[in-house]
């Protein structure tokens, strides 16, 4: 099976402007989930879609939205861009077989994608 | 103080030596999670464990739940082992909903 794939890699934006990023998780899986590392703050999640339907959110603002495709594969947006914004933004998958979740996951995670913002 | 709390933060020894990474965490938990961060970022999850020990390859990984203790630890430590180490445990609320330890950076020499 293929792993998780992420798209683009790589990004820069400037300030103001906004971005999306794109997700398709392992074939099966139905659950993706978004994550945002920064050398000051570490791992964060960010928020987790299941069903097409958001299942989780982090305490992030509004600025930061996503959604989830009929066939899983996941998108997050962000608008009005800020230099805090520079990250790697990550997205894991899991089977989650049942809407309530095992609590005992394993997560897959994709490569990543590097958001500069300048 | 965090929700999880990992030691040491650096960690170097030489090639061989037996190594232990610690996570201490406050919540109340279903699984902690253990995940290996490469140069370059990507995320490879080691070991889910809810009670007990799991073992793969020199890896171990053993869970204390009275204690909200976990360790993990490597065997006969080789230079391809250096990464980024970060335990992980589910908020309440949802299983994905991870918050994760601040990551221990294990350097193998050789």
């Amino acid at each position: 099976k293929a792993g998780v794939t992420q798209t683009p890699r790589y990004l820069i934006k400037t300030r103001g402007q906004q971005v999306t990023l794109s997700c398709s998780p392992i074939s099966g899986h139905r659950s993706v989930s978004w994550y945002q590392q920064t050398p000051g703050q570490g791992l964060q999640f960010l928020f987790e879609y299941f069903s097409e339907t958001q299942r989780n959110k982090g305490n992030f603002p509004g600025r930061f939205s996503g959604r989830q495709f009929s066939n899983s594969r996941s998108e997050m947006n962000v608008s009005t861009l800020e230099l805090g914004d520079s990250a790697l933004y990550l997205c894991a998958s899991s089977p989650s077989k049942t809407s309530g979740g095992s609590g005992q996951e394993t997560q897959y995670f994709g490569p990543g994608t590097r958001l500069l913002v300048l | 103080k965090n929700e999880v709390e990992q030691s040491p933060q650096n960690l170097t020894a030489q090639e061989g030596e037996f190594i232990t990474i610690n996570c201490s965490y406050s919540v109340g938990i279903s699984a902690l999670h253990w995940l290996q961060q490469h140069p370059g970022g990507g995320i490879v999850s080691l070991f889910m464990l809810s009670s007990g020990k799991k073992k793969h390859g020199r890896l171990i990984a053993t869970i204390n739940i009275q204690e909200k203790h976990s360790s993990l630890h490597i065997t006969a430590s080789h230079p391809r082992d250096s990464a980024v180490y970060i335990c992980a445990v589910p908020r309440e609320g949802g299983a994905q909903k991870l918050v994760f330890g601040q990551g221990t950076r294990l350097t193998i020499n050789p």
